[in-house]
């Protein structure tokens, strides 16, 4: 496509339940990275993904947390018993290649999914 | 690992020039990124600069690196009420393999 999207652009749910969140990467990029926006602190980096390599899982919080990412395109990011500090935007971001001195290695991000967990 | 930090809040007047400022603590960044977030929308790559340069203007916007001091600055001229957002400093170093954002500067224009 011709950008990065995201899906659900809003999500309401209640502590405890689980929640999926779908990125559709920019068609052709290998490179797939899930990133976390709390209010009023900067993006905490998640998991990435490239091509097929085992994926960097580094960033995630707890074992709650998961992400797939099927075919090399589409990522879903599930997060299990859902708790109110799990409240915030979840960013996606694609780009061509991760590997240094590869270029600028650009990132291209999508509007990220609002997830509120009451 | 590498460490990010900008000031949370810049407030400047429509017409007047803004300097974001950012600094980090790793000395083998590589590339280093300016983007913009409006509310309600992902971010957006505005410039980048490689570690090998000191400068880099494009219209607008000036991008200011000083290695030894490990600051970086975006300088936007004739700063327009459309320019207000939150402002992301990003850094990838030699042994990251994902970008250290700090925690962005949200600027206001004020009429």
């Amino acid at each position: 496509g011709a950008g990065v999207s995201q899906s659900p652009s809003n999500k309401v749910t209640e502590k405890g339940k689980d929640v999926e969140l779908r990125c559709d990467p920019i068609s052709g990029h290998t490179a797939l990275y899930w990133y976390r926006q709390s209010l009023g602190q900067g993006l905490e980096f998640l998991i990435y993904f490239q091509g097929n390599s085992a994926p960097d899982k580094s960033g995630l919080p707890s074992d709650r947390f998961s992400a797939e990412r099927t075919g090399g395109s589409v990522s879903t990011l599930t997060i299990q018993r859902t708790q109110q500090e799990d409240s915030a935007v979840y960013l996606c971001a694609s780009s061509l290649s991760r590997r240094m001195g590869s270029g600028a290695n650009v990132l291209t991000f999508g509007a990220g999914s609002r997830l509120t967990v009451l | 690992g590498e460490d990010v930090e900008q000031s949370l809040f810049l407030s400047v007047r429509e017409g007047d020039s803004s300097v974001i400022n950012c600094t980090y603590t790793d000395s083998s960044s590589t590339y280093l990124y300016w983007y913009k977030q409006e509310p309600g929308a992902g971010l957006q790559l505005l410039t980048y600069i490689f570690s090998n340069m000191d400068m880099k203007q494009d219209q607008r916007l000036t991008v200011l690196l000083n290695k030894k001091d490990k600051h970086l600055s975006l300088r936007i001229a004739d700063t327009q009420t459309g320019d207000s957002a939150i402002y992301f400093c990003a850094v990838i170093s030699g042994s990251a393999r994902q970008l250290t954002f700090g925690s962005g500067t949200q600027l206001t224009v004020l009429p």
